[in-house]
């Protein structure tokens, strides 16, 4: 497609369960984001991917997080054990790399996750 | 560590009339990008427009305009007319020169009043 697209849309989950996240980047970006924004806050910077480098995971808020993308295709973010405070909207974003600079980042509409 | 500020939670302006919205950022680094982002209930973030800090010059996107002010650390947004479709959280962020982490401020709500 044009744009970024991430599955689902809406996630309903059971504390405690894992629940895996799905971003689908534009093609030929090969810089890619993870967010997590919390209802009425701005956004938290999570994991970012770039071409076949190892992964910028200082965002991660806790080792129950962790993500993968292989190549420049598509991305996975897994939360294990899901705690009530992982509820938020988790938005997924990608950008070309040109002459070593990142251009503006493309998101997607986002996964709201919602653990009861 | 890099801090942006949105001072503002909420914000509204009658339509075709100009709103100014409010940024600062806390850095020590002397390049680096800065971006308003728009994002409409359908949660997508839209980027509104951006500033290079080498830049003097401030960027405009056809309504939009910025006030950069690299001394005092402040990035305003102008939305000039503005229109019913304008109504959206708005965003601020900036990002070190070569770095990844993109830090957001905590948005400002426009209303836009018809």
């Amino acid at each position: 497609g044009a744009g970024v697209s991430q599955s689902p849309s809406n996630k309903v989950t059971e504390k405690g369960k894992d629940v895996e996240l799905r971003c689908d980047p534009i093609s030929g970006h090969t810089a890619l984001y993870w967010y997590r924004q919390r209802l009425g806050q701005g956004l938290e910077f999570l994991i970012y991917f770039q071409g076949n480098s190892a992964p910028d995971k200082s965002g991660l808020p806790s080792d129950r997080f962790s993500a993968e993308r292989t190549g420049e295709s598509v991305s996975t973010l897994t939360i294990q054990r899901t705690q009530q405070e992982d509820s938020a909207v988790y938005l997924c974003a990608s950008s070309l790399v040109l002459g070593g600079s990142n251009q503006p980042q493309h998101f997607g509409d986002g996964t709201r996750l919602s653990i009861l | 560590a890099q801090t942006v500020t949105q001072s503002q939670p909420e914000m509204s302006v009658q339509e075709a009339e100009t709103v100014t919205l409010s940024c600062t950022y806390d850095t020590s680094e002397s390049d680096y990008y800065l971006f308003w982002y728009k994002q409409p209930p359908s949660r997508q973030m839209i980027l509104v427009i951006r500033q290079e800090a080498y830049k003097q010059q401030n960027a405009t996107e056809n309504r939009f305009s910025v006030n950069f002010q690299k001394a005092a650390k402040s990035f305003s947004l102008k939305i000039s007319d503005s229109q019913l479709g304008d109504a959206a959280m708005y965003f601020c962020a900036y990002r070190r020169y070569n770095n990844n982490d993109m830090r957001f401020g905590a948005g400002t709500r426009l209303t836009v009043k018809p």
